[in-house]
């Protein structure tokens, strides 16, 4: 079974500049998370996805940051404009349609700004 | 804040000794997930407690749960220096997990 899927690995941008990460998840998994993980601390949920539609995203900073899904498959986040702070890994996750069925992680997008 | 509070924040241990790290939420816990994560790497699913269990094993892992005092432990039998990583709960709110701010393992050899 193919893991979820991001990209790319590393961006290194400058602060105002606009950047996008991509994530295909595990086939069949129909809810799909975005994380920010900042270094030395654990993930922070940005936006949760079930199928095409938003369960959650209380805590995703909309006046900069967006997300969709298109298809209910793949996923783009993208930061516009982004901001010293926003440096980061961004975690893609998906999964079954229960969270008990657990998680599958990608690898992350590590974002600096500069 | 929902973010779950680990501890210690750091832990070096020599190869064949217990691993002991503990985690706390301010809200109740539901279902508790463990995650591993390598240096660099995404996060590893390692273990699953359910809120009606109160303890439970797999392989050199044993994981225990207290609803009561909102935590929970996490304990790595016979470290080894493959062990080296970040470990991080995370508790169930929704469909969500919200994740603690991890403890960091280095087991020397």
């Amino acid at each position: 079974e193919a893991g979820v899927a991001q990209s790319p690995r590393y961006k290194i941008i400058e602060k105002r500049q606009s950047v996008a990460f991509w994530c295909n998840p595990i086939s069949g998994h129909a809810t799909l998370y975005w994380y920010q993980q900042i270094l030395g601390q654990g993930p922070k949920l940005l936006i949760q996805f079930q199928n095409n539609g938003v369960v959650d995203d209380s805590q995703l900073p909309k006046d900069r940051f967006s997300a969709e899904r298109l298809k209910g498959v793949d996923s783009t986040l993208k930061i516009q404009p982004a901001k010293l702070e926003d440096s980061a890994v961004y975690l893609c996750a998906s999964s079954p349609q229960h969270p008990l069925d657990g998680y599958t992680f990608g690898s992350g997008t590590r974002l600096t700004v500069v | 804040s929902q973010q779950g509070e680990e501890d210690p924040q750091a832990l070096s241990i020599q190869e064949g000794e217990n691993a002991t790290m503990n985690c706390s939420y301010k809200t109740s816990i539901n279902n508790l997930q463990w995650y591993r994560q390598n240096s660099g790497r995404g996060l590893v699913h390692l273990i699953l407690i359910r809120s009606n269990e109160r303890e439970k094993h797999s392989g050199r892992l044993r994981v225990t749960l207290d609803t009561s005092k909102k935590s929970s432990s996490l304990l790595i039998t016979a470290s080894r220096a493959a062990d080296t990583a970040s470990y991080f709960c995370a508790n169930q709110a929704g469909t969500a997990l919200i994740f603690g701010k991890g403890t960091t393992l280095s087991v020397s050899s």
